[in-house]
């Protein structure tokens, strides 16, 4: 079974600083997606970026990027430039190509100091 | 504007009871899903489903049902027969289960259920 880990619980980080999140992943399978979804205090979940498995290009989306290793099974987030919105708690989720649902991580709770 | 709802945010259930949470969206989505959220354990799916009529079980579905009689509407029932019902739940939807795989999911807000 596939299984998703993130072995930071809880990171914090300076106002306008950079963080990097760590996930790791295990699986057999070649074909499959990567997310990373924040959840705030109001604890709606919200999609931040993904990435498909196929692709050797790292996504980016505004400040947020991410370290695709394929072969490291790794799937880090950076978030530069941190801002006061982004403390969360941020959970890294995976998906095999075909399959129904997505399996995620226990999470890292994000704290950003002023 | 499209999303998911649901209801109540927050509801107390006493020992030996059922109790229903709602989800209803309005994305024209044909998968949805239910999740169960504990602390320092990520989400754990309850139960999906592709189509109306047709839901399969996740990895924790014991104490649990779902109906999907509507494509908008996807019921989760907590039973008695769930031990540890205490938890945050949250509901979702895909566009398609094939489609969609790359896009992930949309998410509703959440019920924190407590048992008293």
């Amino acid at each position: 079974a596939q299984t998703v880990t993130q072995s930071q619980p809880e990171m914090s980080v300076q106002e306008a600083e950079t963080v990097t999140l760590s996930c790791t992943y295990d699986t057999s399978e070649s074909d499959y997606y990567l997310f990373w979804y924040k959840q705030p205090p109001s604890r709606q979940m919200i999609l931040v970026i993904r990435q498909e498995a196929y692709k050797q290009q790292n996504a980016t989306e505004n400040r947020f990027s991410v370290n695709f290793q394929k072969a490291a099974k790794s799937f880090s987030l950076k978030i530069s430039d941190s801002q006061l919105g982004d403390a969360a708690m941020y959970f890294c989720a995976y998906r095999r190509q075909g399959a129904q649902k997505l399996v995620f991580g226990q999470g890292t709770r994000l704290t950003i100091n002023p | 504007d499209g999303g998911i709802t649901q209801s109540p945010k927050y509801l107390f259930r006493k020992e030996g009871q059922n109790v229903t949470l709602s989800c209803e969206q309005n994305l024209n989505h044909d998968a949805m899903y239910w999740y169960r959220q504990d602390p320092g354990q990520g989400l754990r799916l309850i139960y999906y489903s592709q189509i109306v009529n047709d839901f399969q079980k996740g990895d924790i579905a014991e104490g649990y049902s779902v109906s999907r009689e509507k494509k908008e509407s996807f019921p989760l029932t907590v039973t008695s027969a769930q031990k540890n019902p205490t938890a945050f739940y949250l509901c979702a939807s895909s566009i398609d289960h094939v489609r969609d795989r790359y896009y992930g999911y949309t998410f509703g807000s959440g019920t924190r259920l407590t048992v008293v």
